[in-house]
């Protein structure tokens, strides 16, 4: 069993739809929560961070955490053609371990215009 | 963000070679850098964590006789592929952060071994 289970898509959203997208891991230790954005031959680029439960918000983006039952979530408001990537989300035991990360297998997302 | 650039981009490389990848942290000194493999549809695997000047720790299950770390400076490691074979055609990325801070990834490279 992965660590890390995102389902890989694709989703296909129109333009202007709320992108729903979620994780779910095994290991309790994970602190920290991570989504990256990741475009077509690219490096992730990274989108927002999480510690431990909880809610963030930053602009269109939203991300949750529910540690009691493994889970995270990014939602996408009035989502653009630009939106159009995958998605991954990723996770650390540690604060010092920023690159020591697991990650999902990502969620390929395209918004249609 | 720091910029981190990854060199090449795409390789192409016969089967028996080595191939050399660099990662350069262009504004900021990389206390640690983190060298991942990606196959298609799979998620982003760690391979090696490696900080300026000692050795580099690898993940279980890579072998570090055929991925060569080197982290010489405070601004620059590169992996090398040794031997390369057609198994090892992937995509490779390096991140690098300071002190705890984000990771920054580079752009990537792609590996394909003919």
């Amino acid at each position: 069993q992965k660590e890390v289970e995102q389902d890989p898509g694709p989703l296909s959203v129109p333009e202007g739809a709320i992108v729903s997208l979620n994780c779910t891991y095994s290991n309790s230790a994970f602190q920290y929560f991570m989504w990256y954005r990741q475009y077509s031959r690219k490096g992730p680029e990274l989108l927002m961070y999480t510690y431990s439960s909880g809610n963030k918000e930053d602009g269109r983006f939203t991300a949750q955490v529910d540690k009691s039952s493994k889970y995270i979530s990014l939602f996408i408001r009035d989502s653009q053609p630009s939106d159009s990537a995958t998605y991954l989300c990723a996770m650390s035991e540690e604060t010092d371990s920023w690159g020591k990360l697991q990650f999902g297998a990502g969620t390929q997302v395209v918004v249609t215009p | 963000g720091a910029v981190v650039s990854q060199h090449p981009s795409r390789v192409i490389c016969k089967s028996g070679t080595s191939v050399k990848i660099e990662c350069r942290s262009l504004d900021f000194q990389a206390t640690t850098m983190f060298w991942y493999r990606q196959f298609p549809k799979q998620s982003l695997m760690l391979m090696a964590t490696s900080n300026e000047g000692s050795k580099a720790t690898y993940e279980q299950g890579v072998e570090k006789d055929k991925f060569l770390i080197n982290h010489a400076s405070l601004t620059l490691s590169t992996l090398t592929v040794t031997s390369a074979h057609p198994e090892d055609s992937s995509f490779y990325i390096c991140s690098a952060t300071w002190g705890g801070t984000e990771a920054f990834f580079g752009q990537g490279t792609r590996l394909t071994v003919v």
